[in-house]
């Protein structure tokens, strides 16, 4: 199970563009990257999902470089909404191994 | 737009007592999850269940730990004896038959279980 990195807390005005960068050093090739966000109370929501170069849907866009070590989730323009907890998976299987995230705080 | 629900939301019991947890999975769903998170930490994977049988299980996911579909619609977990230390949020997850690696499970909104 490859291991993950990435901060534990960052703050954010509203407004401006947030990148959450996770490493990931021990990929393997049939592992892929997916990210989770968790309100408070709340079940994780899948955000987004990649296996290299860029993923963009309606929510947010997901960089991975070709050597796939690392990703970064980036959330365009974020409201005071999307203060949450920011997870990072890497998993070859279909059962998710949850880190402990990055805590975002979005500052008015 | 479908969920997950479960139920109930919180349930309190006595330490050694059973408890049963409850999830309704989105309809056409065919692999359903168990997840835990005590408080202030990290989401645990306990298990994963496909065609009427556990497909993986964690460690923490021992003997006092089971699940069951009893019919089409609910996915339940039941703890034997609880213990004070399985006092957390347990949740439901489900995810759809897609191919390939696409994984997006939708979990629902929790069970908070509370051991005294």
């Amino acid at each position: 199970l490859a291991k993950t990195t990435q901060p534990i807390s960052m703050d954010s005005y509203e407004g401006q563009e947030v990148n959450i960068t996770c490493s990931h050093n021990n990929i393997a090739t049939n592992d892929y990257i997916t990210w989770y966000q968790q309100f408070p109370s709340q079940g994780p929501r899948f955000i987004i999902q990649g296996y290299k170069t860029k993923v963009t849907n309606e929510v947010a866009s997901l960089f991975i470089p070709a050597d796939r070590k690392s990703s970064t989730l980036s959330l365009p323009r974020v409201s005071l909404s999307d203060t949450a907890v920011y997870y990072c998976l890497v998993t070859g299987s279909n059962n998710l191994f949850f880190g402990t995230g990055t805590r975002l705080t979005v500052i008015p | 737009e479908p969920e997950v629900t479960q139920t109930p939301s919180h349930q309190v019991t006595q330490m050694g007592q059973e408890v049963i947890l409850r999830c309704v999975p989105i309809s056409n769903h065919l692999y359903f999850y168990w997840y835990r998170q005590i408080l202030g930490q990290k989401v645990e994977f306990l298990v994963s269940f496909y065609n009427n049988e556990i497909s993986e299980k964690s460690e923490i996911f021992d003997d006092q730990f089971s699940v069951e579909r009893p019919d089409g619609s609910n996915f339940t977990l039941k703890i034997r004896s609880t213990k004070l230390e399985d006092s957390a949020m347990y949740f439901c997850a489900s995810r759809g038959n897609g191919a390939g690696w696409r994984n997006e499970q939708f979990f629902g909104p929790g069970t908070r279980l509370t051991v005294l």
